[in-house]
């Protein structure tokens, strides 16, 4: 199985930078991936990352270190269209995925 | 292009009922799940399909039943609801289930939030 965490909540004001860390432990590991959800909406495909370092993706960026066990989302110019819940989540050996509870970023004018 | 739809949009139940989840996708994707959401607890696998005709148990799978007659449908069923299984249930597709290379990137439906009482 799979253990992955990352913070509840986080608050960032309009244009500024926030990064949301998220670390695992997991039995296997085949990728991890990053999506957005919006309040009583689906989640939303962001970013993914297999190989160590940084993806850039226009304002997000996703980093990975295999080794620690350690991932971030980079959001960068923050918007107000950027509140939403950040899901870290990881692929097993099976190409399961196995998701963390959400961070919930809320952006500020 | 629909992508993945899911019905009903929203249902309460009484306690006892059977119901039936349905999702279906038009991307041919291999792969599908059944997820469910509950607050503090993140996305939690319920059972998957990797190929029609197949599936399996995922993380939290007791009370719930799937079946995968074909590539596009993949209905998820209580067979007795009970109040624990009250949450946000979400079908999501991937290209395929396992490969040698490529990203099988998961993708999801608008959910069908469940309330049983």
């Amino acid at each position: 199985g799979q253990n992955i965490d990352q913070p509840t909540e986080m608050t960032a004001t309009e244009g500024a930078i926030v990064q949301i860390n998220c670390t695992y432990q997991t039995s296997g590991f085949n990728g991890l991936f990053w999506y957005q959800q919006h309040a009583g909406e689906a989640p939303t495909f962001l970013s993914y990352n297999v190989l160590d370092g940084l993806e850039e993706k226009g304002r997000f960026s996703s980093f990975l270190s295999r080794s620690k066990g350690y991932s971030y989302l980079l959001l960068k110019e923050l918007q107000m269209k950027d509140s939403a819940s950040y899901l870290c989540a990881v692929r097993d050996g099976d190409y399961k995925l196995s998701f963390g509870a959400g961070t919930t970023v809320t952006v500020r004018a | 292009i629909a992508g993945i739809t899911q019905a009903p949009t929203s249902q309460i139940l009484a306690a006892g009922r059977r119901m039936t989840l349905r999702c279906t996708q038009d991307m041919r994707h291999n792969a599908m799940y059944w997820y469910r959401q509950d607050l503090g607890l993140g996305l939690r696998l319920i059972h998957y399909s990797n190929t029609a005709g197949t599936t399996g148990k995922g993380e939290v799978p007791d009370g719930y039943s799937v079946s995968r007659a074909n590539t596009d449908d993949f209905p998820l069923t209580l067979a007795s609801a009970v109040p624990s299984q009250t949450s946000v249930y979400f079908c999501a597709s991937s290209d395929t289930a396992s490969t040698s290379g490529g990203t099988d990137t998961q993708y999801f439906g608008p959910g069908t939030r469940l309330t049983v009482l």
